[in-house]
């Protein structure tokens, strides 16, 4: 049974870019969450997608935005990048079905690098 | 503003010994915890929760406490092991808000010694 996948595992973009992250949720899985985790800080919520809509968003300006489609995988696109958006991107993804406060399944993470 | 805070970065200890982790919140409207663990190059893994309802939580080696009146938890991880060595990030989740929305700690990396 996989669990969530991300790809790719590595970036390097220059400032200015637009970046394009995807994910897999985990089988079964219906939501997906995306985080970032800049260096020695935890992982910071950014939004959840949940029956292709946007459902709850963080403290992120609109430069990042995602799609979830209708196999309930996910992408964050971040556009005109800056250096401060270099970080681990980890999707997380959990089920409606499950019961309330059931834990988010995280994959490995995408490491962005911003030059 | 840091709602949820580990202030220990680090900490080590000896093979068997009880480790204790802590974590202290100060959003009053969370009402369930998490503590995820973290390896280089994974993503991280759930460990334990608990509800605000509840004051403790045992999963084998794993326990946490919650204190709400001090706004604090904690994890201890009892006999400890060289495998338990990782980043451990507390997490909170406010009413209303799901699951899905987690705020973290920035962690603590625990150190198992042999």
């Amino acid at each position: 049974d996989a669990g969530v996948t991300q790809s790719p595992t590595h970036l390097i973009k220059t400032r200015g870019q637009q970046v394009t992250l995807r994910c897999s949720p985990k089988s079964g899985h219906d939501t997906v969450s995306w985080y970032q985790q800049a260096l020695g800080q935890g992982p910071q919520f950014i939004f959840q997608y949940y029956e292709e809509e946007e459902r709850q968003r963080g403290n992120f300006p609109d430069r990042f935005s995602g799609h979830q489609f209708p196999n309930y995988s996910s992408e964050l696109n971040v556009n005109a990048l800056l250096l401060g958006d270099s970080a681990l991107y980890l999707c997380a993804s959990s089920s409606t079905r499950d019961r309330v406060n059931s834990p988010l399944h995280f994959g490995n993470g995408t490491r962005l690098t911003v030059t | 503003d840091q709602q949820v805070k580990q202030n220990s970065p680090s900490l080590s200890v000896q093979e068997g010994r009880i480790s204790i982790l802590n974590c202290d919140y100060t959003n009053s409207m969370f009402d369930y915890f998490l503590w995820y663990k973290k390896y280089p190059a994974e993503g991280p893994t759930f460990l334990i929760s608990i509800s605000s309802i509840k004051d403790k939580n045992e999963d084998g080696r794993f326990t946490v406490f919650l204190n709400k009146s001090a706004k604090h938890l904690s994890l201890h991880i009892v006999p400890s092991q060289p495998g338990d060595s990782a980043v451990y990030f507390c997490a909170a989740s406010a009413k209303g808000a799901g699951s899905y929305q987690l705020t973290f700690g920035k962690g603590t990396k625990l150190s198992v010694i042999p």
